[in-house]
């Protein structure tokens, strides 16, 4: 059980596009879900908090309308990174929290990795 | 201070023995510990969390929790090559429901055999 998948597993486009990807919960219900960034050699680093039915919050210094989040139900959380850069190139990894359990248990996606040229 | 920290190794350990790796805090109010695995290209899994003081135990893993030295740690008992990842330690530091979690820049453990 709390099985968590992403879409696409590697995604490599052209500066200036836009790409979205997608976090599911397959097993489970969660309302909340996270995105992380990590980039070589570092750690994973929140970029926002999604909640169903309500806007994403946001970590400092993470520009909210170039990361695009939309949480639209409790298995479906989305990313899109908006006119990418090659600063852009990133792991992305999503977390998902169940309904019910463990109050602080985190769930990972498997993540994607985004070249952006 | 940063948040979490841990010591970035490499540690190494030959096949067989224990390893040991340390993770401090710096915010007295956090209530929830957690230990990840990383492969190298992969995503964070799960290993164990810790709540309360003292030790825990699943397997060949135990977590050990000292509220007042602001200290969570990880023994690996019998360490396998498989065994060989980077450590992440993650602390809730709002507890409630929140859930946010604060991630330490890992410790990478090497079992030779």
């Amino acid at each position: 059980g709390a099985v968590v998948s992403q879409h696409p597993s590697r995604v490599i486009c052209k500066s200036g596009t836009s790409v979205k990807i997608e976090c599911r919960s397959l097993d489970f219900q969660a309302t909340t879900m996270f995105w992380y960034r990590q980039f070589p050699k570092q750690s994973l680093m929140l970029m926002a908090t999604s909640n169903e039915g309500s806007k994403a919050t946001y970590e400092q210094g993470v520009e909210k309308d170039k990361f695009l989040i939309n949480h639209a139900s409790l298995t479906l959380s989305t990313l899109t990174v908006t006119s990418a850069h090659p600063e852009d190139s990133s792991f992305y990894i999503c977390s998902a929290r169940p309904w019910t359990g463990s109050r602080d248990e985190q769930f990972f996606g498997p993540g994607t990795r985004l070249t952006v040229l | 201070q940063k948040e979490v920290e841990q010591n970035s190794g490499p540690l190494s350990v030959p096949e067989g023995a224990i390893a040991s790796l340390n993770c401090t805090y710096s915010d007295r109010g956090s209530q929830s510990f957690f230990w990840y695995r990383q492969y190298s290209g992969k995503s964070p899994e799960l290993i164990m969390f810790i709540y309360s003081n003292g030790d825990k135990e699943d397997g060949r893993f135990t977590a050990q929790l000292n509220k007042a030295s602001q200290y969570v740690s990880l023994l690996i008992r019998d360490s396998q090559p498989s065994d060989s990842a980077t450590y992440l330690c993650a602390v809730n530091k709002g507890g409630g429901s929140q859930g946010n979690l604060i991630f330490g820049k890992g410790t990478k453990l090497s079992v030779k055999p």
